[in-house]
């Protein structure tokens, strides 16, 4: 069964930092490329980041590049975000998602999310 | 960025009814769509990708259909479990998700 199990939310004030964990479970960890998505009180969802199987690429949404770092330990079956000058519109509930790809096309490899974590509240308040 | 815009915001409907959730993306996703189902509390749960495929579990009421921009999700006969919120998600250049479509008990 495959498990996202998230962790490392919590109460920050503005300007803080804040690392997130999601432990996984129940598949070949480093054959997925995983992602983080965000979910702000009463919003809706929101791609804020992703890591491919081996680290080497990563993306994010523009308005956490600079601050945001995802990683990943192939290792553990782990993926991190590391959150720095958390501002208070990054107040969400963060979930992992596990991204299943495919190829669609010549050339043109493509992923959506099929399993997701509980999500892990930030609060980013004075 | 492409941006998707699903209709309409809130539907009340009774159970048995069948209903059709609408969603447009900005440009050509192809059929790089998914849709998801949330319920308060839970993290989204996977009913369709590549815009008419049902994921693995899913009941055969729920459909897909479309393509290029325009999509559309159909619950051909609602049952008390299916009250929920559902988003559309484009995955064909990054990730963008609509706003979201509340279905609630009329």
């Amino acid at each position: 069964e495959v498990q996202l199990v998230g962790s490392g939310g919590g109460l920050v004030q503005p300007g803080g930092s804040l690392r997130l964990s999601c432990a996984a479970s129940g598949f070949t960890f480093n054959t997925y490329s995983m992602s983080w998505v965000r979910q702000a009180p009463g919003k809706g969802l929101e791609w804020v980041a992703n890591i491919k199987q081996d680290g080497s690429d990563k993306y994010y949404v523009d308005s956490v590049k600079g601050r945001f770092t995802i990683s990943r330990d192939n290792a553990k079956n782990s993926v991190y975000l590391q959150m720095n000058s958390l501002r208070a519109e990054d107040t969400a509930v963060y979930y992992c998602a596990r991204a299943w790809g495919y190829y669609y096309g010549p050339g043109s490899y493509i992923e959506y999310f099929d399993y997701w974590g509980q999500g892990t509240l930030v609060t980013v308040s004075s | 960025e492409i941006v998707m815009t699903q209709s309409p915001a809130t539907l009340s409907v009774s159970p048995g009814e069948r209903v059709t959730l609408s969603c447009r993306a900005s440009q050509s996703v192809s059929s790089s769509l998914a849709w998801y189902q949330q319920k308060p509390g839970q993290p989204p749960r996977l009913l369709i990708y590549g815009a008419s495929t049902r994921a693995t579990g899913i009941p055969a009421r729920f459909s897909g259909s479309g393509s290029g921009t325009e999509f559309a999700l159909t619950i051909s006969s609602l049952q008390s479990e299916d009250f929920a919120v559902y988003y559309c998600q484009q995955y064909n250049k990054w990730w963008t998700f609509g706003q979201g479509t509340k279905v609630e008990i009329k």
